[in-house]
């Protein structure tokens, strides 16, 4: 079975520094997407980011970026000059191509100090 | 914009009530889920939906049942609700589509059973 692990439960980062999330993923499937979702108090989720499995390229969206290593089976989230509105829970996901269902990590919280 | 509508933001019960819980989309998405989220476990899948009538048990059904009469409206039925039952609940959809971009979540109920 496919998992997702995150093995940060809280970080904080400084206003305008940057940080990265890890997320590392298991399974036997070539073909899938990979996601991070944003959970903000208001306990909206957004997707922040999609990367394809078959891209090498790495996703990029304005300050958010990953770091897709396929061989290491890990996508890490970096966050570039880091507002006080990306303080929420960041989840890692995974989809297999051929799958209905997103299985999801157990979140990392981050905090922004100022 | 996809829209999720979950009919409750909070919701308070007593133990052995019958309870439902109301997800509405409006994009004619195909798929439908429940996850319940709990701090750090994360968000487990209970029951999923790729069709009107039809539903597929997630990974912790037990205790809940789910109804999908309209294509728009996905149901989570709690029996009996018991404490161990206080929890978010979040509704999501997704387009089974080529290209996917994963799920549009609601807003989250959240239950406390007492």
């Amino acid at each position: 079975a496919q998992t997702v692990t995150q093995s940060q439960p809280e970080m904080s980062v400084q206003e305008a520094e940057t940080v990265t999330l890890s997320c590392t993923y298991d399974t036997s499937e070539s073909d899938y997407y990979l996601f991070w979702y944003k959970q903000p108090p208001s306990r909206q989720m957004i997707l922040v980011i999609r990367q394809e499995a078959y891209k090498q390229q790495n996703a990029t969206e304005n300050r958010f970026s990953v770091n897709f290593q396929k061989a290491a089976k890990s996508f890490s989230l970096k966050i570039s000059d880091s507002q006080l509105g990306d303080a929420a829970m960041y989840f890692c996901a995974y989809r297999s191509r051929g799958d209905d269902k997103i299985i999801f990590g157990k979140g990392t919280r981050l905090h922004i100090l100022p | 914009d996809v829209k999720v509508t979950q009919s409750s933001r909070y919701l308070v019960k007593r133990t052995g009530e019958k309870v439902f819980l109301e997800c509405v989309q409006d994009m004619d998405h195909e798929n439908m889920f429940w996850y319940r989220q709990d701090p750090g476990l994360g968000l487990r899948l209970i029951y999923f939906s790729y069709d009107v009538k039809m539903k597929e048990k997630g990974d912790i059904p037990e205790g809940y049942s789910v109804s999908r009469e309209k294509k728009e409206r996905f149901s989570l039925i709690l029996e009996s609700a018991s404490t161990n039952q206080t929890s978010m609940y979040l509704c999501a959809s997704s387009l089974l589509a080529e290209e996917y971009y994963g799920y549009t979540f609601g807003s989250g109920t959240r239950l406390t059973v007492v």
